[in-house]
């Protein structure tokens, strides 16, 4: 089965534009989520989507957003970029439903490696 | 949301036992504990999770403590490969929200 996948794996923006970074989940898994990683705030939860329903959000500024399409794939969008976007921006899917209570395994993406000039 | 405190870094010799301990004394009952790994700057990997009782899988054994503060992570047989920097986590109770720390970097050396 193949695993997360995410694209572009390289990106450079400069300052003021935006970005759309994209993520296809193990097939057959319905929850999507998204974290940032930076060398100064390490792994940190941007939101998380299942059924196309965002059900948590990180506390990141609304420039941040994302979204889940009914075939489980989800993007998620940057506007106005700053230098500080700078980042390896992760995906992560699992297949449980979560309201059952149980626990899934989480796998993640390889990442897209944004810089911000 | 409940946060892990774990030691910075650790050594391990090549075949020995690695024992990656974590804090967790806010957990609530109903949160588990996942153990990640990442290699330089990949994408995590996925390692074990358990709630209360004991877990063991083909990479590695995790040992919860009865009152659930704090746990263990083993691998049994420590190869270079494993080498890494190792997350402890707890996962914030029906999410999928994973609250990652600083983490732990364990070296292993030949």
């Amino acid at each position: 089965k193949a695993g997360v996948t995410q694209t572009p794996r390289y990106l450079i923006k400069t300052r003021g534009q935006q970005v759309t970074l994209s993520c296809s989940p193990i097939s057959g898994h319905r929850s999507v989520s998204w974290y940032q990683q930076t060398p100064g705030q390490g792994l940190q939860f941007l939101f998380e989507y299942f059924s196309e329903t965002q059900r948590n959000k990180g506390n990141f500024p609304g420039r941040f957003s994302g979204r889940q399409f009914s075939n489980s794939r989800s993007e998620m969008n940057v506007s106005t970029l700053e230098l500080g976007d700078s980042a390896l921006y992760l995906c992560a899917s699992s297949s449980g439903q979560q309201t059952s209570g149980r626990a899934y395994e989480q796998y993640f993406g390889p990442g897209t490696r944004l810089t911000v000039t | 949301d409940a946060k892990t405190t774990q030691p910075p870094s650790m050594d391990c010799a090549e075949g020995r036992a690695a024992n990656l301990p974590c804090n967790h004394s806010t957990i609530s009952g109903n949160e588990y504990v996942y153990w990640y790994r990442q290699i330089h700057s990949q994408g995590p990997q996925y390692i074990i999770h358990g709630l209360k009782n004991n877990e063991t899988n083909e990479m590695a054994s995790l040992i919860i403590t009865e009152d659930r503060k704090s746990s263990t992570l083993i691998l049994p047989h420590a190869t270079l490969r494993d080498t890494a920097v190792y997350y402890c986590i707890v996962r914030v109770y029906n999410t999928d929200k994973l609250i990652f720390g600083t983490g732990t970097r364990l070296q292993v050396f030949p």
